[in-house]
């Protein structure tokens, strides 16, 4: 089954304390994502890769780190998680960019920071 | 730059009748893509419907049908025949050609009554 997977769907860690949230997407897609839902703020996007080794900032990227050492694989690191990083984040992949390729996401991790 | 919005926060809708979903759109790239997501209580990010700024007809999957006015610069989501699984946060979005990012507005909580 063609599908994005994230990891842990649910976690909370106290602030400071790194902490890795997984992903990986089996369709061979060069593009890839992660955004941050927050209530009435819709989502943003943190950092994106267009393909391996290439990775830039999206709109919201303080406090993350990301890596794209496979093409299938694009972990998020929070090196010093803050409560204001509690939220529920989205791992998306896409074939390419361009505007008629949609995103197929991962289903969320909701991540709490105490 | 580029920004949708979608103004209603929430909408009831009865069990068997259609509903408009609001979205709208602003870019300067004559080349686009816009989507339509859901998001039921779950949290998973489901893709309904796309439509591209050539297109001469307006998309339809199933029961969704994207209402696009081009030069009003509107994608409206049409629910016909509600049931009440499409109980659901609902989000528009848009991907220029030029970039990989796919832009969200704030969503649309729909509530089917039965």
């Amino acid at each position: 089954e063609a599908q994005v997977t994230q990891n842990p769907r649910y976690l909370i860690t106290v602030t400071g304390k790194k902490l890795t949230v997984t992903c990986s997407q089996n369709m061979n897609h060069e593009y890839m994502s992660w955004y941050r839902q927050d209530p009435g703020l819709g989502l943003r996007q943190i950092y994106y890769s267009m393909n391996v080794e290439v990775t830039d900032k999206g709109d919201v990227p303080e406090g993350y780190k990301v890596s794209r050492k496979e093409k299938r694989n694009f972990p998020l690191i929070l090196e010093s998680p803050s409560p204001n990083q509690t939220s529920l984040y989205f791992c998306a992949s896409s074939p390419r960019e361009g505007l008629n390729y949609g995103y197929t996401f991962g289903s969320g991790t909701r991540l709490t920071v105490v | 730059a580029q920004k949708i919005t979608q103004t209603q926060p929430g909408m009831f809708v009865q069990e068997k009748e259609a509903v408009t979903l609001d979205c709208t759109y602003d870019t300067s790239d004559p080349s686009y893509g816009l989507f339509w997501y859901k998001q039921p209580s779950s949290g998973e990010m489901i893709f309904l419907i796309y439509q591209g700024s050539y297109d001469q007809q307006n998309a339809t999957e199933g029961r969704y049908s994207l209402n696009f006015q081009k030069a009003r610069k509107s994608a409206n989501l049409v629910i016909s025949a509600s049931q009440l699984g499409d109980s659901a946060m609902y989000f528009c979005a848009m991907r220029e050609y030029q970039g990989g990012k796919l832009i969200f507005g704030q969503g649309t909580e729909l509530s089917v009554k039965p």
